[in-house]
């Protein structure tokens, strides 16, 4: 399977707790989103990625959600000192960037994240 | 900011049927994409149907087509010969065609139920 990739992919914290999340895109993919939905949501953007360089970041990412693309390849979210307003799926995407490309996402599986 | 509006929360459809869901999109733009994703249950989403602004045309693949009225900021997606398969969250998407990145922007999804 050559699709984006997430690890876990479920997730149970207890408040206060660190987690990190593993995004793996699609091989030949340069640009990589991160987005957050809640139940009954639609995802939210969260940040974006082109090669190694974060781009973009939503007013949503406060100071406890970093995120890194180390060598342009796989992607990690961390968010530290979880709260229970945390909760919900954590989805990756990727995609190509070109001029003759509309540059469809792939989403992966998404990690759900849920904070007692 | 752009902003994207489903306003049905759930919709049902015979197999067989025909079944139209809505989307309204608000932007200042004149060079966007508009999307329709599907997320079935506890699976990855997947891309229905995309529309690029400066095309009058009217997407379509295969069950599935779009009535894109931009005037009216309007993007409905209509499916044909409606399928079991079919049943799933449907996202409506928006992003630009400028800039870099271009996140998606969602609406909250439209749950379609189809009934044997």
């Amino acid at each position: 399977d050559t699709g984006v990739s997430q690890d876990p992919r479920h997730k149970i914290t207890k408040r206060g707790q660190n987690v990190t999340f593993r995004c793996d895109p699609i091989s030949e993919h340069n640009r990589l989103y991160w987005y957050r939905q809640t139940l009954g949501q639609g995802p939210e953007f969260l940040t974006y990625f082109q090669n190694e360089a974060q781009l973009e970041k939503s007013r949503l990412l406060s100071d406890r959600f970093s995120a890194e693309r180390p060598k342009g390849s796989f992607s990690t979210l961390e968010i530290q000192r979880t709260e229970q307003g945390d909760s919900a799926m954590y989805l990756c995407a990727s995609s190509l960037s070109g001029t003759l490309s509309y540059n469809e996402q792939f989403f992966g599986p998404g990690t759900r994240l849920t904070v007692l | 900011a752009q902003t994207v509006t489903q306003s049905q929360p759930e919709m049902s459809v015979q197999e067989a049927e025909t079944v139209t869901l809505s989307c309204t999109y608000d932007t200042s733009e004149s060079d966007y994409y508009l999307f329709w994703y599907k997320q079935p249950p506890s699976r990855q989403m997947i891309l229905v149907i995309r529309q690029e602004a400066y095309k009058q045309q009217n997407a379509t693949e295969n069950r599935f087509s779009v009535n894109f009225q931009k005037a009216a900021k309007s993007f409905s997606l209509k499916i044909s010969d409606s399928q079991l398969g079919d049943a799933a969250m449907y996202f409506c998407a928006y992003r630009s065609a400028s800039g870099y990145g271009n996140k998606l922007v969602f609406g909250a999804g439209t749950i379609l139920r189809v009934k044997s």
